[in-house]
């Protein structure tokens, strides 16, 4: 497709659910990033894959939250267990490569709520 | 750690005041910092990347100037549909690919 494509755009889930939300990026990019945002918040880093490399995986707020690329193309971000302070804005992103000034392209978001 | 903050936090402009908005921030190493706008319900949307002092971009009614501490973007006389959160990152030198954002700045342009 022509951007960054996710789903669910919006989901609602009871607390202690598991959730995956998908991400499909740009063809021919690299680099995935998800990234949370809370309402009043800025944008969390979470983790980043590029090509075969091991993951960064330094922003995962806790062990609940985990994320794999299949195939180098999409993404799966899994959160187990989930808690009503997991309710915000899940963006993926993808950029062509790591390349210094490369830039990221965001995807709409899964909203995700918490009851 | 790399930090970034806007100010202010919000901005009301009549149509056609110009104004600008301020990112500061501090960073080991700075490998781009990037500028987003981002509507209501939608992901941000790149608007420009700037790398060293001194360098500026323009896209229509938007430019973004950099220093070595922080970065503006000035809207020269704004109409209603620039009204939304102009969001700045940061890429530093740690290491890492992410990019280290702001809170934003929410623009409301009243006709």
């Amino acid at each position: 497709g022509a951007g960054v494509s996710q789903s669910p755009s919006n989901k609602v889930t009871e607390k202690g659910k598991d959730v995956e939300l998908r991400c499909d990026p740009i063809s021919g990019h690299t680099a995935l990033y998800w990234y949370r945002q809370s309402l009043g918040q800025g944008l969390e880093f979470l983790i980043y894959f590029q090509g075969n490399s091991a993951p960064d995986k330094s922003g995962l707020p806790s062990d609940r939250f985990s994320a794999e690329r299949t195939g180098g193309s999409v993404s799966t971000l899994t959160i187990q267990r989930t808690q009503q302070e997991d309710s915000a804005v899940y963006l993926c992103a993808s950029s062509p490569g790591t390349a210094s000034g490369n830039t990221i392209y965001f995807g709409e978001g899964s909203w995700l709520t918490v009851v | 750690e790399d930090q970034v903050t806007q100010s202010p936090e919000a901005l009301r402009l009549q149509e056609g005041e110009s104004s600008s908005l301020n990112c500061s921030y501090t960073v080991s190493g700075l490998r781009g910092l990037f500028w987003y706008r981002q509507d209501p319900g939608k992901g941000p949307e790149f608007l420009f990347t700037l790398y060293s002092a001194g360098e500026e971009k323009e896209k229509e009614r938007l430019k973004a100037t950099l220093t070595k501490k922080e970065s503006f973007l000035h809207i020269t006389a704004p109409k209603p549909e620039d009204s939304a959160t102009y969001l700045c990152a940061v890429r530093g030198q740690g290491g890492s690919e992410k990019l280290v954002f702001g809170k934003g700045t929410k623009l409301t342009v009243n006709p």
